[in-house]
């Protein structure tokens, strides 16, 4: 079966320092992965997808399907950054996603 | 501006009661569904659809049901509301596959039934 596993339910930092949010995935397909986050009282939103390559908010993740893992990680982690951060997975030819139970990023000052 | 509205924020309402959670988007897609978070869980997809009259069951089992009669509403309604409903309800969209494809979520209905 499909399974996201996000083994790090809180992950506290200082302003400064580097960051790394676990993610691994159970698919045998070829899958889509996303990194979601969703900031005090605000919205779950799209923070970055694998197929994109693309830095945001200085976030980078690379899908590594060897290890079938799809870590979140930023260089200097900033106080902005403290959030709920949610990996999922979407299977081949299908638009819906499987969650993983989140991470609480605490970036302390 | 385009957007996804999910009403209402918060509900408490009794055993046994009927009870319809909207959900509407501006943004044109086809593409919508509705996941059911426990605290501290993940989000389980529990219906979903590509458009107008077509609907799914996700993989949670749900008591729930929904409807698609037009493009941008997409209501979920449970029958008669236990304490076991309990629980947040958001809904999502989604457009077609392109560079900035993903979900878009509403801000969620936080349902206690007691």
């Amino acid at each position: 079966a499909q399974r996201v596993t996000q083994p790090e339910k809180l992950l506290s930092v200082f302003k400064g320092a580097p960051v790394e949010l676990k993610c691994n995935y159970s698919y045998s397909g070829s899958p889509e992965l996303f990194w979601y986050v969703q900031y005090s009282r605000q919205r779950l939103q799209l923070l970055l997808r694998h197929i994109s390559r693309e830095s945001i908010k200085g976030f980078t993740a690379d899908l590594n399907k060897g290890e079938t893992s799809f870590h979140l990680k930023k260089p200097f982690a900033q106080e902005e950054d403290s959030a709920m951060y949610y990996c999922a997975l979407s299977r081949t030819n299908t638009d819906k996603l499987i969650f993983g139970t989140g991470t609480r990023l605490q970036v302390f000052p | 501006e385009a957007d996804i509205y999910q009403t209402p924020r918060y509900l408490v309402i009794g055993t046994g009661k009927k009870i319809t959670l909207e959900c509407s988007q501006t943004m044109g897609h086809d593409k919508m569904y509705w996941y059911q978070q426990d605290p501290g869980m993940e989000l389980h997809l529990i219906h979903y659809s590509y458009g107008v009259n077509s609907t799914e069951k996700g993989d949670l089992s749900s008591e729930s049901t929904v409807s698609r009669i037009r493009t941008e509403h997409f209501p979920l309604t449970l029958e008669s509301a236990r304490p076991s409903h309990t629980s947040q309800y958001l809904c999502a969209s989604s457009g077609l596959r392109g560079v900035d494809y993903g979900y878009t979520f509403g801000s969620g209905t936080r349902l206690t039934v007691v």
